[in-house]
């Protein structure tokens, strides 16, 4: 089956900083990434997604990054606020999600 | 309605207790989830029902007993269950089963005594 991998675990920056997570998956025949967002207590919400005929997608300060060749994506936030502050989880898809194991981010104002 | 809904959102019962757990969602999916969620972890997938009917069992225990009573309602009857079995527990539900955007229930806490 499907195996995703996700990295960093932790991860801390100054307001105004950039983040970067990033995650592998193991099965070609993947073909849909999405990227969630969880507060504590919350339930995931889903950010930003991808499909894998799409190298790149953008939405404001948030963006995805696919490189199929490699079975890597990756999420970018720019300018990050302390709202930005949360576990965030990658998730690859042929049929069912595979999730990532998450990495906590915390803004530092 | 853009909203998957679940009550209880809190839930204590005791290792004899039977108790269910509720879903529901208007947006017209015909895929709707089970998720187990533990601290600080990625949830973890436990029956995905299709059109109604059960396509996924992610070789969970017995005393997990879903029902997809019809297109918009997920139940999720609880008992005998252990205190592992503690966690948040999410439904979910997408367009179709597939790659497709699933959208998450505020979940129950559930407590086993």
């Amino acid at each position: 089956g499907e195996n995703v991998e996700q990295h960093p675990s932790t991860l801390s920056v100054q307001e105004g900083d950039s983040a970067v997570i990033k995650c592998t998956y193991s099965d070609s025949a993947s073909n849909y990434f999405p990227w969630y967002k969880q507060e504590l207590g919350k339930r995931p919400q889903l950010i930003i997604d991808i499909r894998s005929n799409v190298g790149e997608k953008k939405d404001q300060r948030i963006a995805v990054t696919l490189n199929k060749t490699a079975k890597h994506f990756s999420l970018h936030i720019t300018e990050t606020q302390p709202e930005d502050s949360a576990v965030y989880f990658c998730a690859a898809s042929i049929y069912q999600f595979y999730f990532g194991t998450g990495t906590s981010l915390t803004v530092i104002p | 309605d853009t909203e998957v809904t679940q009550t209880p959102k809190h839930l204590v019962m005791g290792m004899t207790n039977k108790k269910s757990l509720k879903c529901e969602q208007h947006m017209g999916h015909r895929a709707m989830y089970w998720y187990k969620q533990k601290a600080k972890k990625p949830p973890e997938l436990m029956f995905v029902y299709s059109y109604e009917k059960l396509s996924i069992n992610e070789s969970v225990p017995s005393r997990f007993s879903p029902e997809c009573p019809n297109s918009s309602l997920l139940n999720l009857h609880l008992h005998a269950l252990q205190p592992e079995d503690s966690a948040l527990y999410l439904c979910a539900s997408s367009q179709e089963v597939s790659a497709d955007t699933q959208y998450f229930g505020p979940g129950t806490r559930l407590t086993v005594l």
